[in-house]
């Protein structure tokens, strides 16, 4: 199975702020990576897919990139409403393996 | 609009069984897998495998490979997750979620499930 390593696992940040949060696959993974934000007592919600192109209807200030083993997703300037926990996803190969989790918090 | 909505919370004893449902509307329901994932209390979130509405082949992950049954009844539009010999560490939220048909992304969710093993 690939491995999807997330860091940091939790960050307090301004509102305002530039946020960087990257995902690394145990193998390429040749751009099947997605990225979801899940906020308390709700199921995930997809906002990037195929590395870096945005669901309908998710803010431009959400931003993916990234190829191989190595992805990033940037959130240009932080709102209150991003609050949550953000996972990345492979879905290159089968079993479909998720990172652990970056909690995003707001100082 | 597509929708995922799935069956209320369940309470179960250890050793015994649970299946969850989840009805699809607003889009062809063949044409895309179903997923199962589940996410244990303040924990990650864990794949358990995938139904094929369309044919009802399935693949499941190693962990529940000889716990867990997928089917569908594509009659009403939905599909079934059975999981069998439960333990307290399968007390969770299981989700649904229906996978676009290109790179495979989870698009839409169902609600969750509640799922509590206790004695």
């Amino acid at each position: 199975d690939i491995q999807m390593t997330q860091s940091p696992s939790s960050l307090s940040t301004s509102v305002g702020d530039r946020v960087t949060i990257t995902c690394r696959a145990s193998q390429s993974i040749s751009g099947y990576l997605n990225w979801y934000q899940q906020t308390p007592g709700k199921p995930p919600k997809l906002l990037i897919y195929g590395t870096s192109s945005f669901r309908s209807g998710v803010p431009s200030r959400f931003s993916g990139s990234g190829s191989g083993t190595d992805f990033t997703l940037t959130i240009s300037s932080l709102q209150p409403e991003d609050v949550g926990t953000y996972y990345c996803q492979q879905t290159y190969s089968s079993p479909p393996t998720f990172g652990q989790g970056t909690k995003l918090q707001i100082k | 609009q597509v929708q995922l909505v799935q069956s209320g919370a369940e309470v179960r004893k250890p050793g015994a069984s649970v299946k969850v449902s989840c009805k699809a509307s607003g889009y062809t329901f063949t044409s895309y897998y179903i997923h199962w994932v589940r996410q244990a209390p303040g924990q990650g979130l864990e794949w358990m495998g995938k139904i094929s509405p369309s044919g009802g082949s399935t693949s499941h992950a190693q962990n529940f490979q000889d716990r867990v049954t997928m089917t569908r009844d594509t009659s009403t539009r939905t599909v079934f997750m059975e999981l069998y010999s439960l333990r307290s560490d399968d007390t969770a939220v299981y989700f649904c979620a229906r996978a676009d048909s290109g790179l495979g992304a989870f698009d839409f969710w169902g609600q969750g499930t509640m799922v509590t093993v206790s004695s």
